[in-house]
Formats: C-alpha cells, sequence, structure tokens
C-alpha cells in the first residue's frame, strides 16, 4: 500500500518569514494530494490540494508543488503569521484498484511562528 | 448544517469493556471513514464504507468492527477495548470527486477521546 513520509516533524519559524513541508510518497498511482490544517483540540481541516495533472498550485499565501518523477510534494507558506501555528498533515490517495478515496496520510508538522 | 457529528466526545473505558462511536454526516456523503490519530503517526484509516451497504478494512482495522447503517451514520465499535486503543477517533465523509476512484475533500467531525484503562 501507500506509504508517506513527511519532514520536518517540528518546524518554527518567526512571524513574517516563509515555511517549508516537504512529503514523499511510495505509490506511482497516486494522484490526489491534499494538505491539512489541524489547530490544537480541533478537527483537520483541509486547506488546499493538488491533482497529479499540475506541477504547482496557489492560494494567497499556500502554495503547493508537485515532483511526479521523484515523488514528493511539498507546502509553501509564506509571510507567516501567528495564526498560522497548527499540525499540517499531507495525504495521497491511490486511484487505482478499490481506493474509494481513501487518504493515506503522512506524519504531520507542528508549525509555530513566533511573534 | 451540521456537517459530521460524532458522540461521545470523550470516553474513559477499562480493560475489556466494549463500546460504541456514532457518526453522523448531513452532507449526502457516499464515502465515510474511521481514522485515528496517535502522537507522531499522523491519522490511520481503520475502517471506511464506499457506499451505503458496503465496508472495508483501512490500515489498523485489528480489534474494530462497523456498520453503516445507512446513508447518514457510520458507527465504530470496540468489542473488547485494550490500552493500545488509546487514542483520538475520527470520523470524516467524501463526495467521490468524478466517481468512485477520484479522491476528494474530507470532512471530518470533532474527535472523540477515548482512553482505555
Amino acid at each position: 500500500g501507500e506509504n508517506v513520509e513527511q519532514h520536518p516533524s517540528t518546524l518554527s519559524v518567526q512571524e513574517g518569514d516563509s515555511a517549508v513541508i516537504k512529503c514523499t510518497y511510495s505509490d506511482s498511482a497516486s494522484n490526489y494530494f491534499p494538505w491539512y490544517k489541524q489547530e490544537l483540540g480541533k478537527r483537520p481541516q483541509l486547506i488546499i490540494d493538488i491533482r497529479s495533472n499540475v506541477g504547482e498550485k496557489k492560494d494567497q499565501r499556500i502554495a503547493v508543488t508537485l515532483n511526479k518523477t521523484a515523488k514528493h510534494f511539498s507546502l509553501h507558506i509564506t509571510e507567516t503569521q501567528p495564526e498560522d501555528s497548527a499540525v499540517y498533515f499531507c495525504a495521497a490517495s491511490n486511484a487505482g484498484g478499490t481506493s474509494y478515496g481513501k487518504l493515506t496520510f503522512g506524519q504531520g508538522t507542528i508549525l509555530t511562528v513566533h511573534p | 448544517n451540521a456537517g459530521v457529528t460524532q458522540t461521545p466526545k470523550f470516553q474513559v473505558l477499562k480493560t475489556g469493556q466494549s463500546m460504541t462511536l456514532q457518526c453522523a454526516q448531513d452532507m449526502n456523503h457516499n464515502s465515510m471513514y474511521w481514522y485515528r490519530q496517535d502522537p507522531g503517526m499522523g491519522l490511520r484509516l481503520i475502517y471506511y464504507s464506499a457506499s451505503e451497504g458496503t465496508t472495508d478494512k483501512g490500515e489498523v482495522p485489528n480489534g474494530y468492527n462497523v456498520s453503516r447503517l445507512n446513508k447518514r451514520e457510520f458507527s465504530l465499535r470496540l468489542e473488547s477495548a485494550a490500552p493500545s486503543q488509546t487514542s483520538v477517533y475520527f470520523c470524516a465523509s467524501s463526495e467521490l470527486a468524478g466517481g468512485p476512484k477520484v479522491a476528494g475533500e474530507l470532512f471530518f467531525g470533532e474527535g472523540s477521546r477515548l482512553t482505555v484503562l
């Protein structure tokens, strides 16, 4: 099955700096790569996703890049703010067989933005 | 719309006790999922239901059973709880985009924190 590795496990930045979180996946059939943000004590929520037919997607201060050849994708947050502090999870979905939208998640990155 | 609602939010069990986590969604989604979240391990899929009347195992199904009661409801049962099942459990639902093999956004419930002593 799919295996997703996420790095780093913790990331500390100063307000206004950029933050980058990287993930690698194992199954070349995966074609959907979402990122979820989970604030302390809350539910995970989708912040951005990318499908395999594009290499980059941006939404205001966040962007995701995908390199299918190398099987890795990254989340980029620019001009970080204290409210960006949360746990971020990457995920991948293998569209082959009977996946039915199942997501395999990375281990999570705790992002702390210091004012 | 409430989205995805799961109960209870907190539960303490003794080893060997049984319990059922309830989940309901009001978004008319076909697919529903149960994940567990443990520190440093991300979210791991326990069971999922692609559509009403079907269920299938995920990554970590041992010690759990599920029931897709109808399109709205998907319950998770622990028959004989063990300390290793101490975790935060999330129910989620999604509407697959463009067909059964194309993933879409997962909508999560608020989570159920389970402690097994």
